[in-house]
């Protein structure tokens, strides 16, 4: 099945600088990446994703990259604010077949933003 | 519209133990899913449910059993609790065009003495 990694498990920044949170996967099959934010106590809740044919997609501060030849994918947030500390997730699922939506997700990274 | 809710929000068993996880979506979506979330291991699939009628395990479903009650609901059942399934478990829905975007609900946080 699916594997994913993700790193930092940690990340400290100061305000206003860059976050980057890399992951890679090990099924070719997979062509979804979408990235989770839950906050302390809170669901995860979608925050952006990309899929296969896509090499960047941008919403606001965050960005996500997506190199499928290396099987690898980050998240950026640019400028960050206290408000972005939380726990991220990234996940892969492949595009169908019996398993399209079966999310694998990496082991998370903690966010945390000093003012 | 209250998106995916989940009875209930604590439950303390003692080992042997059963209990029945609920939730329920009024998103009329498809597919729904339950995960287990532990310190440092991410989110893990336990049982989805692709449409109503139809059930399948995920990456961890031993000890778990569930039911696809209809449409709205999906219940999630420990037969036996064990120490081991100590966790925050969700529950998640998602439409048919959108699969892997999913909603979750607050969550369960379960403890097995």
């Amino acid at each position: 099945g699916e594997n994913v990694e993700q790193h930092p498990s940690t990340l400290s920044v100061q305000e206003g600088d860059s976050a980057v949170i890399k992951c890679t996967y090990s099924d070719s099959a997979s062509n979804y990446f979408p990235w989770y934010k839950q906050e302390l106590g809170k669901r995860p809740q979608l925050i952006i994703d990309i899929r296969s044919n896509v090499g960047e997609k941008k919403d606001q501060r965050i960005a996500v990259t997506l190199n499928k030849t290396a099987k690898h994918f980050s998240l950026h947030i640019t400028e960050t604010q206290p408000e972005d500390s939380a726990v991220y997730f990234c996940a892969a699922s492949p595009a169908g077949g019996t398993s399209y939506g079966k999310l694998t997700f990496g082991q998370g990274t903690i966010l945390t933003v000093h003012p | 519209n209250a998106g995916v809710t989940q009875t209930p929000k604590f439950q303390v068993l003692k080992t042997g133990q059963s209990m029945t996880l609920q939730c329920a979506q009024d998103m009329n979506h498809n597919s729904m899913y339950w995960y287990r979330q532990d310190p440092g291991m991410g989110l893990r699939l336990i049982y989805y449910s692709a449409s109503e009628g139809t059930t399948d395990k995920g990456e961890v479903p031993n000890g778990y059993n569930v039911s696809r009650l209809n449409k709205r609901e999906f219940s999630l059942r420990l037969e036996s609790a064990a120490p081991s399934q100590t966790s925050v478990y969700f529950c998640a829905s998602s439409e048919k065009a959108r699969l892997y975007e999913q909603y979750f609900g607050p969550g369960t946080r379960l403890t097995v003495t």
